[in-house]
Order: C-alpha cells, then structure tokens, then sequence
C-alpha cells in the first residue's frame, strides 16, 4: 500500500492567495517529484527534486526536498484559477524505480 | 504530439470479457511503467520495463494481469476475465535511464459491468 502523508487533502483558496501542502513518509527516498492532475486525465510533472535539503523553483511553484528524506513541501504563489487540480507528492528512487504516490491535495481558487 | 499515448481513452465491458490497452512512451525512452488509479487515490505502481524487459510486477499484478513490451517500444496491458474491482485509470508513464522523471500519457479508463 501506499506509505506517503500528504495534506491538506484539499484547500479553497481566493485568487491571489500563495498555497502551500507537503508530504511526509516513514521511509527515506532518494527522489522527490509533484504532480498536477486534471480530471481525466494523467498526472503532469511540475518539479522534481534529487538532494536533501534541495530548493526548486517552476515559475510561481517551489518545492524543497526535506533534510531528513522523509518529507517535501510544495507552495504556490500567487494563485491564479487554472492551477485548480489535483496535486501528488511522489517518492523514488529505490531499484525497481518504482514512484509511491500520496492521495493528493484538492486545489480549488475561487475567482 | 511527442509525449506518452495510450489508447483506447475509455473502455467499457462486461464482466468476464477480456481487454487490452496500448502504450506508446516518449520514442528515446528506455524505461516503461505502468500504474493503476483508483477514485480519490494516487497512482499505484503496477510493473515496469527496461526496454523490453519486464523487471518487476507488484503484488496487485494478479495473474489476470500480463504486460509485455516485445520490441523495446509500445507495451500492452491485458486483463482477463474482467470484475468489476478491475474498475480504475490505468496510467503508463516513460523515463529515460537515469534520473526517475517519469512522464505520464493521459490514461485509459476501464468501467467493468
């Protein structure tokens, strides 16, 4: 089953606002990525991160990959209303190269 | 369009039948997965292949399931003799060797009657 805490599990926020969820997991990994879903449709790669501590910028989206190796957050700034989706932490970089996916975080933006 | 295809988009059967989906990675990727989304989950790794190795199959691979990628290229994903727990998005995603950026194609959503 899937080991990845991600919350909130959803936020309805104004246009504007900056947004942030993060992720915790009881095992280490070696590779932190977010995705965007859009319904019915596959998940899109918004950033990924490879060292402890690392700090990644897309636009008005950051992401740090945590310390420990066990969590990673995700803000976005300036919301705007197409960043509406579904948002997913994914952890890898074990052998199999494998991705473990969170439940995702429910964005809404009102106009 | 260079990304991830799948095909068909949607699938409908009836209990019982057989399907069979189709993916088609980004064309220099080595690296081919396959994972399965449930309402209100995240996607669940399936099985994954380096270039037409299969490499790993997890547990909720039953043995209803079978994958194969004979050139290296496109992967099919089988079921056989749907239930309607078989019910979900499947998704495929392509990386290339190193790094695990996967890249996803837009899924194929079964509906078992």
């Amino acid at each position: 089953g899937q080991q990845l805490n991600q919350s909130p599990q959803s936020m309805f926020i104004q246009e504007g606002e900056d947004v942030s969820m993060n992720c915790t997991s009881s095992s280490i990994f070696n590779t932190w990525l977010w995705y965007k879903q859009d319904p019915g449709e596959g998940p899109v790669l918004l950033i990924a991160l490879y060292k402890a501590g690392e700090l990644t910028s897309n636009g008005r989206l950051t992401a740090q990959f945590g310390i420990t190796r066990k969590d990673s957050f995700l803000n976005i700034s300036a919301s705007i209303p197409s960043d509406v989706g579904i948002y997913f932490c994914a952890g890898g970089g074990g052998s199999n190269y494998k991705l473990t996916f969170g439940k995702g975080t429910l964005l809404t933006v009102n106009p | 369009d260079t990304g991830v295809s799948q095909d068909p988009r949607h699938k409908i059967t009836k209990r019982g039948q057989n399907v069979t989906f189709r993916c088609d990675p980004i064309s220099e990727h080595n690296r081919l997965y396959w994972y399965r989304q449930t309402l209100g989950q995240g996607p669940e790794f399936l099985t994954y292949f380096q270039n037409e190795a299969q490499l790993e199959k997890s547990r909720l691979l039953s043995d209803r399931f079978s994958a194969e990628r004979p050139k290296g290229s496109f992967s099919t994903l089988e079921i056989q003799r749907t239930e309607q727990g078989d019910s979900a998005m499947y998704l495929c995603a392509s990386s290339l060797d190193r790094g695990n950026e996967q890249f996803f194609g837009p899924g194929t959503r079964l509906t078992v009657l």
